[in-house]
C-alpha cells in the first residue's frame, strides 16, 4: 500500500536552532511531494512541493526539503528557526494513476521556543 | 496567488438540521475540488473528489447521502451535511486545483468549524 511517514508525533526546538521535520514515502513510480503547514483552526498552506529536477527544493518562509530516493526520504529543513514557525507540518504524495489524490502523512506538531 | 475561500468558517446547529458550506476559487477556475475532514490533532481525511458538472467521487466509507456535493461552477462547489448529529462535528476543508492540468498544488480553503449540539 502506498502511504506517507512522518515518524515524529513532536519536534521542539529553540528559536534561532536549525530545525528538521522528517517524512518518508511508499508511493510507486516517481513521487510527487509536497509540504504544507497548518497553523490553529486554519486551513493549509502550501510550503513546497518536488515534481522533477533537483533534489533540494526551496520553498516559502524560509523552507527547504531535500529529496532523497535512496532513502526514500522529503525532509523538511530551515536553518534558523522562528517561534512564528510553530505550527502543525503536513507531507503529501501523489496517488499514482490519473486520480491524483494526495497521500498524507499524519502530521508533526513542530514547537519552536524562544 | 491562488485563494480559496469557505463559507461559513464556523456553524453550530442542532441535531437533525443540514448545513451547507460552500468552497469558492477566487481568482482562478477549478475543475476540481476536494472535500476532507479533519479531527482534533489528526490528519486530512479525503472525503471526496468533486468534479465540476459531473458526481462527485466518494472515499470508502464515507456516505453519500449524508455528505452531498455539488459542483456547479468551476468556482464554486458545496457540501451539504444532511441531518447533522453530533459525530458530523469536524473541521471540514476544502481544496481546489486550477483548470490548467498540469501538476500545480492543491489550494486550501480555511476550513469550517461544524459543531452539532
Amino acid at each position: 500500500a502506498q502511504s506517507v511517514a512522518q515518524p515524529e508525533d513532536q519536534v521542539n526546538v529553540a528559536e534561532g536552532n536549525p530545525l528538521t521535520v522528517k517524512c518518508t514515502y511508499s508511493v510507486s513510480g516517481n513521487p510527487y511531494l509536497f509540504w504544507y503547514v497548518q497553523y490553529p483552526n486554519r486551513g493549509l498552506q502550501f510550503l513546497l512541493k518536488y515534481i522533477t529536477g533537483d533534489n533540494l527544493v526551496k520553498g516559502s518562509y524560509g523552507f527547504e526539503a531535500e529529496f532523497n530516493k535512496s532513502q526514500t526520504s522529503f525532509h523538511l529543513k530551515k536553518p534558523s528557526a522562528l517561534v512564528s514557525d510553530s505550527a502543525l507540518y503536513f507531507c503529501a504524495s501523489v496517488r499514482a494513476g490519473n486520480n491524483r489524490k494526495l497521500i498524507w502523512g499524519l502530521g508533526t506538531s513542530l514547537a519552536v521556543n524562544p | 496567488g491562488a485563494v480559496v475561500s469557505q463559507h461559513p468558517s464556523w456553524v453550530i446547529c442542532k441535531s437533525g438540521t443540514s448545513v451547507k458550506i460552500e468552497c469558492r476559487s477566487l481568482d482562478f477556475q477549478a475543475t476540481t475540488m476536494f472535500w476532507y475532514r479533519q479531527f482534533p490533532k489528526q490528519s486530512l481525511m479525503l472525503m471526496a473528489t468533486s468534479n465540476e458538472g459531473s458526481k462527485a467521487t466518494y472515499e470508502q466509507g464515507v456516505e453519500k447521502d449524508k455528505f452531498l456535493i455539488n459542483h456547479a461552477s468551476l468556482t464554486l462547489s458545496t457540501l451539504t451535511v444532511t441531518s447533522a448529529h453530533p459525530e458530523d462535528s469536524s473541521f471540514y476543508i476544502c481544496s481546489a486545483r486550477d483548470h490548467s492540468g498540469g501538476w500545480n498544488e492543491q489550494f486550501f480553503g480555511p476550513g469550517t468549524r461544524l459543531t452539532v449540539l
